[in-house]
């Protein structure tokens, strides 16, 4: 079915592991998006992309990397895993044009140990 | 950069009962969103604003832009059991849509 999917949906992981978190859409949306959702936060921007081939850290990007070599996907890598980044993730898409709609996928649970 | 305060940042309600929450930006909104967040689901949008005092309603909810562009309102009329879940409002941040700024949500909960 068309919309935006994560991948994995629950994971468990140890402090100073690598962790890689998917978000793929079928809608062709130029913009992507990943946020943090934490208790007292609402979500917070990590990053976001304009297009394929182009990032840029939104509010809280320390200690993540994200790459898109393909429209449809923009994973996002925590490359050593700590605590703090206990969170919930959510991936979300927008068109291009002045709507500031954007459409999330069901997040991803991430726990570290 | 932007911040959003939004209140309250939860509430109990009875069914049937109406409820309002705010939102209150430091500096002025292009737009007004409000989404709904499901328990275990992504954020939903329910009513976007595009202009100053504009009143724009959907179903049983009614969302307002305020004249001074700082602030949105958000009413629920005679609530019922599935309106439970997470509230947020946002709006781009200063520069355009490349950027949307959540408020922190309230959290509502329904008593049958």
């Amino acid at each position: 079915d068309a919309g935006i999917t994560q991948s994995p949906r629950y994971k468990i992981t140890e402090t100073g592991r690598q962790v890689t978190l998917m978000c793929h859409q079928t809608w062709s949306h130029s913009y992507m998006f990943w946020y943090r959702q934490d208790l007292g936060h609402g979500l917070r921007l990590i990053y976001y992309s304009a297009a394929a081939d182009i990032t840029d850290k939104g509010e809280v990007p320390d200690g993540y990397v994200v790459s898109r070599s393909k429209t449809e996907n923009f994973p996002l890598t925590l490359e050593s895993a700590t605590r703090s980044q206990t969170s919930v993730y959510f991936c979300a898409s927008r068109r291009t044009g002045n709507t500031g709609e954007l459409f999330f996928g069901e997040g991803s649970r991430l726990t570290v140990l | 950069g932007q911040q959003l305060n939004q209140s309250p940042q939860s509430m109990f309600i009875q069914e049937g009962e109406d409820v309002s929450m705010n939102c209150t930006s430091s500096s002025i909104f292009n737009t007004w969103l409000w989404y709904k967040q499901d328990p275990g689901e992504g954020p939903v949008l329910l009513i976007a604003l595009y202009k100053a005092g504009e009143l724009t309603s959907n179903g049983r909810l009614t969302a307002q832009f305020g004249i001074t562009r700082k602030d949105s309102f958000l009413n629920i009329s005679a609530s019922i059991p599935s309106d439970v879940g997470i509230y947020f409002c946002a709006g781009p941040s200063s520069g355009g849509y490349q950027k949307v700024t959540f408020g922190i949500g309230t959290k509502l909960q329904v008593i049958p």
